[in-house]
């Protein structure tokens, strides 16, 4: 099993759509969440931190469920520019500190 | 200021060849990372520094692979024997914090080093 597995892609939706992405994580020991956005043939960039009580930013909302082991990323009233590859990011401090990537959520907007 | 910076962008080798790629963390960051992106792939966790701790190389493929930071600042990350395997983006990231902080902290990317091995 993988370290962190996020929902298989690719996402088509129309522009206005709502979409959510998921991710589970196997380390119950994980300390810190993020989500990272990354355009084709460009490096990741962080979107946003993930906290237990959830936390909002604009359009996109992210959650939070540590018992279940479970984070996810809403985006509400998709734009074009949000088509791009979705990456759940998990810190981890087990045998010695790692950064794990999920193998990322691609998403294409259309008009 | 100035971002993590890696050089080369791009670089093209025959099989055999070792190659070194470099990466400039921000400035004041005690973390820097390697990974790998192979097309189409998600990001391959490959090795961790922070500060003067011994690194994480768990991620290292194989004995080819090696990396080292030289005064908790630039880093070299050299491939012995390129395969084309090997071909791939590598991309270093720095964060800043000081031991258990780190974790806690977003990482910055450089623009990466696209690998061709022929």
């Amino acid at each position: 099993r993988k370290e962190v597995e996020q929902d298989p892609g690719p996402f088509n939706v129309p522009e206005g759509a709502t979409v959510a992405f998921n991710c589970t994580y196997s380390n119950s020991a994980s300390q810190s969440f993020f989500w990272y956005r990354q355009d084709c043939r460009k490096e990741p960039k962080l979107l946003m931190s993930v906290y237990s009580s959830g936390n909002e930013d604009g359009r996109f909302t992210a959650q939070l469920n540590r018992a279940s082991q479970y984070i996810s990323l809403l985006i509400r009233d998709s734009k074009l520019s949000d088509s791009a590859t979705y990456l759940c990011v998990v810190n981890g401090r087990t045998g010695g500190f790692k950064t794990i990537f999920g193998a990322g959520t691609r998403l294409f907007v259309k008009a | 200021g100035a971002g993590v910076s890696q050089s080369p962008s791009n670089k093209v080798t025959e099989k055999g060849k070792d190659v070194e790629l470099r990466c400039d963390p921000i400035s004041g960051h005690t973390a820097l990372y390697w990974y790998r992106q192979s097309l189409g792939q998600g990001l391959e966790f490959l090795i961790y520094f922070q500060g003067n701790s011994a690194p994480d190389k768990s991620g290292l493929p194989s004995d080819r692979f090696s990396a080292e930071r030289t005064g908790g600042s630039v880093s070299t990350l050299t491939i012995q024997r390129t395969q084309q395997e090997d071909s791939a983006v590598y991309l270093c990231a720095s964060s800043p914090g000081q031991g258990h902080v780190s974790y806690n902290s977003p990482l910055h990317f450089g623009n990466g080093t696209r690998l061709t091995v022929t």
